[in-house]
């Protein structure tokens, strides 16, 4: 079975450029995950939906991300306009969530550099 | 909330030496905890997992014990290879909507030939 799929694996941008990276989780999965991490903060949760709808977006660092989900199969995270403080690696996770005891699959991220 | 705390990094062994990485948790309730690994340039992957207390939870050699007297969880294997250096990453889910995982900070384990 495909896992969780990303893209792009790598992205170099210059500072100020939109920035849009794709994830498409496992089919059957119903919540989506975005995480961010970085040898400083480590491992941060984003935003998470559940059946499409965000449900928490606490995690988002401040209005230049954004993110989607229009159907149970992709979703978007968006940066507009991006910053070199934004480079980081990006991981998507999709689960089923039967509450509790199922855990979250992840992808293997996009790399993301900020010039 | 909830929080889980794991022993810092790294964790430098040579090889067929016993590893034993702690974590320790806080909630409410009776979560499910798990262990991920991530090795090099890759995502997090399940590695083992326990769904209520005194479960055993098993992979690739590796064990954890859900103890919920001493509310922890911690990862053990008898004999590490030099494939095993990772980071290693200690999680729960307390049930809530959408199966949200509280992680700790990680673990970086070092297997020397």
């Amino acid at each position: 079975d495909a896992g969780v799929i990303q893209s792009p694996r790598h992205e170099v941008t210059e500072m100020g450029q939109e920035v849009t990276l794709r994830c498409k989780p496992i089919s059957g999965h119903n919540s989506l995950f975005w995480y961010r991490q970085t040898m400083m903060r480590g491992l941060e949760l984003l935003i998470y939906f559940n059946n499409n709808v965000p449900i928490d977006d606490s995690g988002m660092p401040e209005d230049r991300f954004s993110a989607k989900m229009p159907n149970a199969s992709f979703s978007t995270l968006k940066i507009q306009p991006s910053e070199p403080r934004d480079s980081a690696v990006y991981f998507c996770a999709s689960s089923f969530a039967t509450g509790g005891g199922q855990p979250q699959h992840f992808g293997d991220g996009t790399r993301l550099s900020i010039l | 909330g909830d929080s889980v705390t794991q022993m810092e990094g790294p964790v430098t062994l040579s090889e067929e030496a016993f590893l034993t990485i702690n974590c320790t948790y806080t909630a409410t309730g009776y979560p499910s905890l798990f262990w991920y690994v991530q090795y090099p340039g890759e995502g997090l992957q399940l590695l083992l997992k326990a769904t209520k207390a005194d479960d055993k939870g098993s992979n690739k050699g590796f064990e954890a014990t859900y103890r919920k007297e001493t509310t922890s969880f911690h990862l053990e294997k008898g004999s590490v290879q030099v494939s095993d250096s990772a980071v290693y990453f200690c999680a729960l889910s307390d049930g809530g909507a959408g199966n949200m995982l509280t992680f700790g900070g990680g673990t970086r384990l070092m297997v020397k030939p």
